[in-house]
């Protein structure tokens, strides 16, 4: 399975920008970069997905670079809601195992107020 | 987004007893849904895999007798931990996902999780 490298944590000022790096070098061209996140004690929620181009939705930003090797979330403007571990999984294309989601310990983000 | 319902929410057992854990999607139909299982302070680890109408695909060192997984509808998947022990305790999460199959481009919806202390 393809990796991922992020920083075990991450602290953000309230209402400023926060970016999120992942580092995936051995990412293949049929991967897609996927965004979630876990608030404590409950499930992950889904934050954006993309492949190559830049994605934008109400929530964040993912600013693909272009040899695909990196990725940056971004938060636009931190609230203390934005506060959970986020991670960053690669999921390839295709059926059967291909379309599962290994987590890596992700990065554990602290919005200071 | 959509959206997926576990319950109980949370669940306190004696040893010995089984607890079964379901998992619905509510407002789509879910060809596939897994299931994960959380320690505290460590990420998600998944258990098994399954898809409606089928046999669960379960991952390495998952006792499949252990965790009795049932997939009988598009919307419900049901989770069995049998026989459980203190170290089944655990939080246990269910993800679903619908859409074409083949397509990984499909997001996985997670449920809340159901926290498990067996005594």
């Amino acid at each position: 399975d393809a990796k991922t490298t992020q920083p075990n944590s991450m602290e953000s000022n309230e209402e400023e920008p926060v970016h999120l790096p992942c580092n995936h070098s051995t990412i293949s061209g049929t991967d897609y970069i996927h965004w979630y996140r876990q608030l404590p004690s409950q499930g992950p929620e889904y934050v954006i997905h993309g492949l190559t181009s830049n994605v934008n939705n109400r929530m964040a930003s993912l600013a693909i670079a272009e040899d695909r090797k990196s990725s940056t979330l971004i938060l636009h403007r931190a609230t203390l809601r934005d506060a959970a571990v986020y991670y960053c999984i690669l999921r390839a294309w295709g059926s059967g195992s291909a379309r599962q989601l290994t987590f890596g310990s992700g990065t554990q983000l602290t919005v200071l107020p | 987004g959509a959206v997926v319902s576990q319950h109980p929410s949370w669940v306190i057992c004696k040893s010995g007893t089984s607890v079964k854990i379901e998992c619905r999607s509510l407002d789509f139909q879910a060809t596939t849904m897994f299931w994960y299982r959380q320690f505290p302070k460590q990420s998600l680890m998944l258990m098994a895999t399954s898809n409606e109408g089928s046999k669960a695909t379960y991952e390495q060192g998952v006792e499949k007798d252990k965790f009795l997984i049932n997939h009988a509808s598009l919307t419900l998947s049901t989770l069995t931990v049998t026989s459980a022990h203190p170290e089944d305790s655990s939080f246990y999460i269910c993800s679903a996902e619908g859409g074409e199959l083949f397509q990984s481009t499909d997001t996985q919806y997670f449920g809340p999780g159901t926290r498990l202390t067996v005594l």
